[in-house]
């Protein structure tokens, strides 16, 4: 079974701040998730990754893949991007399984 | 893009009764996904549920503690039976779906679980 870890567990920062969350799996993977979840529990996705970088407005997400490794960036940050942010692995294409979660990444940007 | 709902949002039920949660999507998908979130964790896949077949259930889970039906396309249900204050949770359904040429995953609002 794939092991998901994410850091940091809180994160705490000021608006415009340049904010990397890090998540490691241990297992192959055929896709990595990163979502974001907001107070109330609704997700969402962000991104999905199978090698390289996306870009999607202020936010990067960059998976190695050799490594088992991935990370979030968001760039000059806002008090609107405050929520947990989710990283989630799954070992098949095309969403033919479910995914695996890490335990969330709780970002607080202060104005 | 998919868009799914969930009924009820919310319940507060007695230590023993049942609950089934439906979970609806507005275009046809063969997989559906059902997950718990337990107060502090990660979400933990219960089982998939692909019509036409029974549902798979994850490590942990059976089927006489959590009925699937998944009766087409765009519905499923997820009953939770016998249910005791460990069964307090939010309970999501969740989709992949291709948007714009990409694979990605849709989750419904949830459904938040206090059992007394």
């Amino acid at each position: 079974k794939n092991e998901v870890e994410q850091s940091p567990q809180n994160l705490t920062a000021q608006e415009g701040e340049f904010i990397t969350i890090n998540c490691s799996y241990s297992v192959g993977i055929s896709a990595l998730h990163w979502l974001q979840q907001h107070p109330g529990g609704g997700i969402v996705s962000l991104f999905m990754l199978s090698s390289g970088k996306k870009k999607h407005g202020r936010l990067i997400a960059t998976i190695n893949i050799q490594e088992k490794h991935s990370s979030l960036h968001i760039t000059a940050s806002h008090p609107r991007d405050s929520a947990v942010y989710i990283c989630a692995v799954s070992g098949r294409g095309g969403g033919a399984d479910g995914l695996t979660f890490g335990k969330g990444t709780h970002l607080i940007i202060q104005p | 893009s998919a868009v799914i709902s969930q009924k009820p949002s919310r319940d507060i039920c007695q230590r023993g009764t049942s609950l089934t949660i439906q979970c609806q999507v507005d275009s046809q998908v063969t997989m559906m996904f059902w997950y718990r979130q337990q107060p502090g964790q990660s979400l933990t896949l219960i089982a998939t549920a692909n019509q036409g077949s029974e549902a798979t259930y994850e490590s942990g889970f059976v089927i006489d503690k959590f009925p699937i039906s998944r009766p087409n396309l765009t519905f499923s249900t997820l009953t939770v039976s016998n249910m005791s204050p460990e069964d307090s949770s939010i309970y999501l359904c969740s989709v992949p779906f291709q948007w714009t040429g990409e694979d990605t995953q849709y989750f419904g609002p949830g459904t938040r679980l206090t059992v007394l």
